[in-house]
């Protein structure tokens, strides 16, 4: 597709079940980025996948995250054992990597989480 | 550390009124890239402009201003008669600035504030 697309768009969920988050880039952009965008939290990394580099999780709040990217493109969230305090916007973004990039990053709708 | 305040979290203005959105950063790194999005009720952050830390022109795109001064280490946003349309909550953020465009480059976020422009 033309940007960066995120499923599902809305996830409601009891405390304790597993979530799938799915991010497809653009088509191209070799970098990645997940983020998490919370009420009185602003937005906030959480990890970073380059090309066939390890990811940089340094932003990862706790061992129940964690993400994966097939192939270099399609990136998976998983969060473990839901909580309320997941309840959050977790968005996607992607971008090109090199001088002219700039370090750009488009961004995906994003997926609302609701954990009860 | 970096750290990004936009210290306005709702500004309301009538159509057609000019607006200026701040935006104050932190950060040790002497080269960096700022930047501003955008975030309309859909919720997909739309890019808007980057800067870099070397280049403190200013810059004008139709009603979009902005005003980068690393003297007092600010990067403001000004709208030029607002419009509907404009109403969205607007981001500004920071990230390294590597010439070799390597390792890590996620952005720091400010809080956000909110744009109402009413009819």
């Amino acid at each position: 597709g033309a940007g960066v697309s995120q499923s599902p768009s809305n996830k409601v969920t009891e405390k304790g079940k597993d979530v799938e988050l799915r991010c497809d880039p653009i088509s191209g952009h070799t970098a990645l980025y997940w983020y998490r965008q919370s009420l009185g939290q602003g937005l906030e990394f959480l990890i970073y996948f380059q090309g066939n580099s390890a990811p940089d999780k340094s932003g990862l709040p706790s061992d129940r995250f964690s993400a994966e990217r097939t192939g270099g493109s399609v990136s998976t969230l998983t969060i473990q054992r839901t909580q309320q305090e997941d309840s959050a916007v977790y968005l996607c973004a992607s971008s090109l990597v090199g001088q002219l990039a700039k370090n750009i990053q488009y961004f995906g709708a994003g997926t609302r989480l609701s954990v009860l | 550390a970096q750290k990004v305040t936009q210290a306005q979290t709702e500004i309301s203005v009538v159509e057609k009124e000019d607006v200026t959105l701040d935006c104050v950063y932190e950060t040790r790194d002497t080269t960096y890239y700022l930047f501003w999005y955008k975030q309309p009720p859909s919720g997909e952050l739309v890019f808007l402009i980057r800067r870099n830390s070397f280049d403190e022109q200013n810059e004008i795109s139709g009603r979009y201003s902005w005003n980068f001064q690393k003297s007092t280490s600010s990067f403001n946003f000004t709208i030029t008669a607002s419009q509907v349309v404009d109403s969205a909550v607007y981001f500004c953020a920071l990230s390294d600035l590597n010439l070799m465009d390597t390792g890590r480059r996620a952005l720091t976020f400010g809080s956000g504030t909110r744009l109402q422009v009413q009819p």
